[in-house]
C-alpha cells in the first residue's frame, strides 16, 4: 500500500511566523503535490514537483514556497503565515498515470 | 467555466439503492479520470480510475466515461451507510483538476 505521511495533523501558528509542513512518501513516486482544501472552494493546487529539486507552481502559489531535496520528501513553507492561510493542507504523491495518493492532511490555524 | 463540474448535493439515497453521481469536464484532451471518496475530516481516497470510453466495474462501484460528451459518472450499487461521504471527480489533462465534490448521504 502507498503510504503518505504528513508531519502534523493539527497546527496552530501566529501571524507572521514561518511554517514548515512536511510530507513523506514511501512508494518511490516521482511526483508530489501540495493542495489546500477550503469549504466551497474544493482542492486547489499550490505547488507540485516531478523530480528532486524540481518544482512547478500550481494554481495558488502566492505566499508559499516548497523544497524537495530528496525524492521521498516534499516540504511546504509559509514564509510569513497569514490568517487567510488557515486551511486544510493535503500532500499527495503519484507515479504515472497520475493516480494521486493523499496523506492524512494538516489542519493549520493561523491566529 | 469550471474545469470540472459536479452537483454539490446533498444526494440522499435509501440503503440498498443505487447512487448516481455525475461529472462534466471542459478540456477535450483530458486523458485520465478518477473518483475519490472523502469522509468528513479525512483526506481523499482513490476509489476508481478510468481511461477509455465505456464502463469499469469494481465491486459495488461502476465508473462510466463518455469522452464525446465530456462526461464521467460513478454508480454505487447497494448503497450502504458507510458510503456516506463526499465524492470528488478528478480529470487529468496537463494537470489533475478536481471538482468541488458531491455529498452523498445513505439513509438506513
Amino acid at each position: 500500500d502507498v503510504k503518505v505521511t504528513q508531519s502534523s495533523r493539527y497546527l496552530v501558528k501566529r501571524t507572521g511566523e514561518k511554517v514548515f509542513l512536511e510530507c513523506v512518501q514511501d512508494m518511490d513516486h516521482e511526483n508530489m503535490f501540495w493542495y489546500r482544501q477550503d469549504p466551497g472552494l474544493g482542492l486547489r493546487l499550490i505547488y507540485f514537483s516531478y523530480d528532486v529539486k524540481m518544482k512547478e507552481k500550481g494554481d495558488i502559489p502566492e505566499g508559499y514556497s516548497v523544497s524537495r531535496e530528496k525524492k521521498e520528501r516534499f516540504s511546504l513553507i509559509l514564509e510569513s503565515a497569514s490568517t487567510n492561510q488557515t486551511s486544510m493542507y493535503l500532500c499527495a504523491s503519484s507515479s504515472e498515470p497520475y493516480e494521486q495518493y493523499f496523506g492524512p492532511g494538516t489542519r493549520l490555524t493561523v491566529t | 467555466q469550471k474545469e470540472v463540474e459536479q452537483n454539490s448535493g446533498p444526494l440522499s439515497v435509501p440503503e440498498g439503492a443505487i447512487a448516481s453521481l455525475n461529472c462534466t469536464y471542459s478540456d477535450r484532451v483530458s486523458q485520465s479520470f478518477f473518483w475519490y471518496r472523502q469522509y468528513s475530516g479525512k483526506s481523499p481516497e482513490l476509489i476508481m480510475s478510468i481511461y477509455s470510453n465505456g464502463d469499469k466495474e469494481d465491486g459495488r462501484f461502476t465508473a462510466q466515461l463518455n469522452k464525446a460528451s465530456q462526461y464521467v459518472s460513478l454508480l454505487i450499487r447497494d448503497s450502504q451507510p458507510s458510503d456516506s461521504a463526499t465524492y470528488l471527480c478528478a480529470v487529468r489533462s496537463y494537470k489533475l483538476s478536481f471538482g468541488a465534490g458531491t455529498t452523498v448521504t445513505v439513509r438506513a
